[in-house]
């Protein structure tokens, strides 16, 4: 089955500045990469996703980048604000399952 | 905004108690999840269901688990016997078709086992 890794685990960054998180998948038939968001005591949240047929996509401060020859796909935030502190989760699936990252705790010092 | 909702929020059972979870997934959507979240660590996928039958499930998935959508509305999860170990959040999740991909997950429901 998919294996997900994702890095750093703990990311501590000053507002304004950028911040990048990324993982590796192992199933190369794996085609949707979706970012996920997960705020103290909710569930994730789907902030962004990327399909196997696009390289890169962006949506305002996020952008998250693939490299399907590599098996690794990318999360950017410019810009930090305080309200982007959060655990975020990167996900690799095929079809009807989804296997997460480890998530990282994103921490956006004013 | 249509959502995934759960209960109950928080759950604390005894050693070898079941316990039922259940979700209300959006009422459109075709596929059926659930997923769980041991406290700090990764979310792991437990089952996937869909036309009212198991599509996929994991190794944590073992014979104590099982799931239901007993009418056109709930989707329950089933812990037979429950273990110190099954002390965790549970997710739902539900999407309206495989080729969309986005997963709603409901805001969960917090198992205790003492």
């Amino acid at each position: 089955g998919e294996n997900v890794e994702q890095h750093p685990s703990t990311l501590s960054v000053q507002e304004g500045d950028s911040a990048v998180i990324k993982c590796t998948y192992s199933d190369s038939a794996s085609n949707y990469f979706p970012w996920y968001k997960q705020e103290l005591g909710k569930g994730p949240q789907l902030i962004i996703d990327i399909r196997s047929n696009v390289g890169e996509k962006k949506d305002q401060r996020i952008a998250v980048t693939l490299n399907k020859t590599a098996k690794h796909f990318s999360l950017h935030i410019t810009e930090t604000q305080p309200e982007d502190s959060a655990v975020y989760f990167c996900a690799a699936s095929e079809y009807h399952d989804m296997r997460f990252g480890a998530g990282t705790r994103l921490t956006v010092k004013p | 905004e249509p959502e995934v909702t759960q209960t109950p929020s928080h759950q604390v059972t005894q050693m070898g108690q079941e316990v039922i979870l259940r979700c209300v997934p959006i009422s459109n959507h075709l596929y059926f999840y659930w997923y769980r979240q041991i406290l700090g660590q990764k979310v792991e996928f437990l089952v996937s269901f869909y036309n009212n039958e198991i599509s996929e499930k994991s190794e944590i998935f073992d014979d104590q688990f099982s799931v239901e959508r007993p009418d056109g509305s709930n989707f329950t999860l089933k812990i037979r016997s429950t273990k110190l170990e099954d002390s965790a959040m549970y997710f739902c999740a539900s999407k309206r078709t495989t080729n969309t991909g986005e997963l709603f997950f409901g805001e969960g429901s917090r198992l205790t086992v003492l």
